[in-house]
């Protein structure tokens, strides 16, 4: 069975990197899948923040993209997200997901992990 | 990019049926049929209810199902019951490669 876990800091300072990891269990992460990352905002809706694929290529959301690192750990079977210069408005669950190919849906997610940035 | 319209919220009985559109553009919506939808409670991470307009995966009851005509998809959800009570959204692939959800739908059961 597919499981995915997120790790990383739960606090961190405006203007500094937000760090995150995605552990995947029972399925290859060099399969052919993307490897995506969503957040959701206190209270509010979903925002797609990118994917990636086992060999390294990424897509990211316009809008992120100039903050956004994406990379992948194939021998922990892992993957990663790296969001730089940081504000409040970056306070989010953050969740990784699997998707069957670029752009398609995700079909196992993660159970979230919140991250908060405060000084 | 901008997100998908949803409507903020729909309300229906127990054993109606409802549903839950989801507007685009002839660049996402409109132009692929990538189209999903995912079911969202409380403090959970979101479920795939639907995937590629209209189809189910397994597990989930066929009291559900998607459509799409031009640029705006649906979900229906018939015989509704207390559990279907939750957030629901849909996404969509767009012409950038890239993913666009919509707002979000919070449904309420009578």
């Amino acid at each position: 069975q597919v499981q995915l876990q997120e790790s990383g800091p739960g606090l961190v300072k405006p203007s500094d990197t937000l760090s995150l990891t995605c552990a995947v269990s029972g399925y290859s992460i060099s399969s052919s899948n993307w490897w995506g990352w969503i957040r959701q905002p206190p209270g509010k809706g979903l925002e797609w923040i990118g994917y990636i694929y086992y060999s390294g290529s990424t897509y990211y959301n316009p809008s992120l993209k100039s903050r956004v690192t994406m990379s992948v750990d194939t021998s922990k079977n892992q993957f990663s997200l790296k969001l730089s210069s940081v504000t409040a408005v970056d306070t989010a669950v953050y969740y990784c997901a699997r998707s069957e190919a670029a752009g398609t849906f995700f079909d196992y997610w993660g159970q979230g992990t919140l991250v908060t940035v405060s000084s | 990019q901008s997100a998908l319209t949803q409507p903020a919220s729909v309300s229906g009985s127990p054993g109606q049926s409802i549903t839950i559109s989801c507007t685009g553009t002839s660049s996402d919506v409109g132009g692929y049929n990538f189209v999903s939808w995912y079911q969202q409670h409380p403090g959970k991470a979101p479920k795939l209810m639907i995937f590629e307009v209209s189809n189910r995966p397994s597990g989930v009851p066929d009291r559900f199902s998607g459509s799409k005509s031009a640029s705006t998809a649906s979900l229906a959800i018939s015989g509704l019951q207390a559990e279907d009570e939750a957030d629901y959204y849909c996404s969509s692939y767009t012409s950038s490669t890239t993913v666009v959800f919509g707002g979000g739908t919070k449904l309420t059961v009578l």
